[in-house]
């Protein structure tokens, strides 16, 4: 089945600590993306990519970094420069990147930062 | 650039009553609309999509919603709502010179009651 995958669904860490949130699709996608969700605020952008080795800052990038150097692949860091980590992840990917398409999500990853 | 209000945090409505959901967008470009539905505690899911042609879309699970230009405004209607339609719906608009990014609504916490 295709689909994206992002591991772990649950995910606990200590203040100061980095962590890298998985995000794996087999949709042959060209884009993908990585939403922040907070109750009551919808998903913000954190970071997008539309090809291999090329991303972009979306509108929360700060204390976050990502590297996409497969096309299936898309890994978030989660800085120890993130003032509140503790949030929802979701992570996306697109069709084509010079069409509006609609995007598919993964299941999510909750972080908690204590 | 372009945003996405969604007006009603909440709507209770009772079994078998109809529903509309409300979102209004800004653009300055063409823009494409789309609805999400998500379950708690997982990803999003394209409930329908907006791009061209016919204003008036539809799911397959009973939702419609209709696009209108002059209204700027892509509400989400079901004529009789279910208990398994509880759930929270988003709003999402993109435009052409956008890089195929979407913006989000706040949601809407659809909560349907016996």
């Amino acid at each position: 089945d295709g689909g994206i995958t992002q591991s772990p669904k649950y995910l606990f860490r200590k203040e100061g600590q980095n962590v890298t949130l998985s995000c794996e699709q087999n949709l042959n996608h060209d884009a993908m993306y990585w939403y922040r969700q907070d109750p009551g605020q919808g998903l913000r952008l954190i970071y997008y990519s539309q090809i291999v080795n090329d991303f972009q800052k979306g509108d929360i990038a700060e204390g976050y970094s990502v590297s996409r150097e497969k096309k299936e692949s898309f890994p978030l860091t989660v800085t120890s420069a993130q003032k509140n980590p503790t949030a929802f992840y979701l992570c996306a990917s697109s069709l084509r990147r010079s069409t509006i398409y609609e995007q598919y999500f993964g299941p999510g990853t909750r972080l908690t930062v204590t | 650039a372009q945003s996405v209000t969604q007006l009603d945090s909440q709507v209770p409505v009772f079994e078998e009553a109809p529903v509309e959901l409300r979102c209004n967008y800004s653009s300055s470009v063409s823009v494409y609309l789309f609805w999400y539905v998500q379950y708690p505690n997982q990803g999003l899911q394209l409930l329908l999509k907006y791009l061209s042609g016919s204003t008036l879309v539809e799911s397959i699970n009973g939702f419609e919603a209709e696009f209108n230009k002059s209204q700027t405004s892509f509400h989400l209607r079901k004529p009789s709502v279910h208990i398994s339609d509880t759930a929270e719906y988003f709003c999402a608009v993109g435009g052409t010179g956008g890089g195929n990014k979407l913006t989000f609504g706040t949601g809407t916490q659809l909560k349907v009651e016996l």
